[in-house]
């Protein structure tokens, strides 16, 4: 069975500092690994995600993250933020040709509170 | 493009009482996905929809919990009866296919059950 790990569940950081948020995940089998972020009062919307090759993956709002096969990691970066990056971020993984159709395993969410 | 829409986006009930929500996936999607996101926890997935058949209904609990997809579009899903435990956001998302599309996320409904 697979399962997700966000390592920290809140990250308070200062507006134009650079921050990580940490993902782990453990599965038998190859993945599509996956970053989304959840604004107040709204849906999910992916920021970025890795399928094959590259294994720096760069999304949108400046976001990018690193796919590490042997440490089964998959960290999201930004060089500096903003006050607007406040929200929720979640880590995601599919298993590759899984019975259960590609579905999504969600971490528990990392809160990053940008503060000025 | 129209994005997921959701309706309600909203609903307080009671304990033991019926509640039904639905889904308008993005048009041309033909995956559809029910997800439950419990306060503090990331979201789970009910039910996956490929056109109007099921591919997952494994983590969906059945005995109270019910979801269809009528040709293949529009989908509902319905709780009865509730329990307190299933306060949470409950969201919908779709995609053109599996694998490596993007799933879409509506803005959820907000359950209570009080």
């Amino acid at each position: 069975a697979q399962s997700v790990t966000q390592l920290d569940s809140q990250v308070p950081v200062f507006e134009e500092a650079p921050v990580e948020l940490r993902c782990n995940y453990s599965s038998s089998v190859s993945v599509y690994l996956f970053w989304y972020v959840q604004y107040p009062n709204q849906g999910l919307q992916l920021l970025l995600k890795y399928l094959s090759g590259s294994t720096l993956v760069k999304g949108i709002n400046g976001f990018e993250a690193e796919f590490n096969k042997s440490q089964t990691s998959f960290h999201l970066r930004k060089p500096s933020v903003h006050i607007s990056d406040t929200a929720e971020y979640f880590c995601a993984v599919s298993e590759i040709n899984s019975n259960s159709g590609y579905a999504l395993n969600f971490g528990k969410g990392t809160s990053l509170l940008v503060t000025p | 493009e129209a994005g997921v829409a959701q309706s309600p986006r909203y609903k307080i009930i009671e304990k033991r009482q019926s509640v039904a929500f639905w889904c308008n996936p993005i048009s041309g999607h033909a995956t559809l996905y029910w997800y439950q996101q419990i306060l503090g926890q990331g979201p789970k997935l009910l039910i996956q929809f490929q056109n109007n058949g099921v591919v997952d209904d494994s983590q969906l609990p059945k005995d109270r919990f019910s979801a269809e997809r009528l040709k293949g579009v529009d989908s509902t899903l319905k709780i009865q009866p509730a329990k307190l435990e299933d306060s949470a956001v409950y969201l919908c998302a779709s995609s053109r296919g599996i694998g490596t599309d993007t799933q879409y996320f509506g803005p959820g409904t907000r359950l209570t059950v009080l």
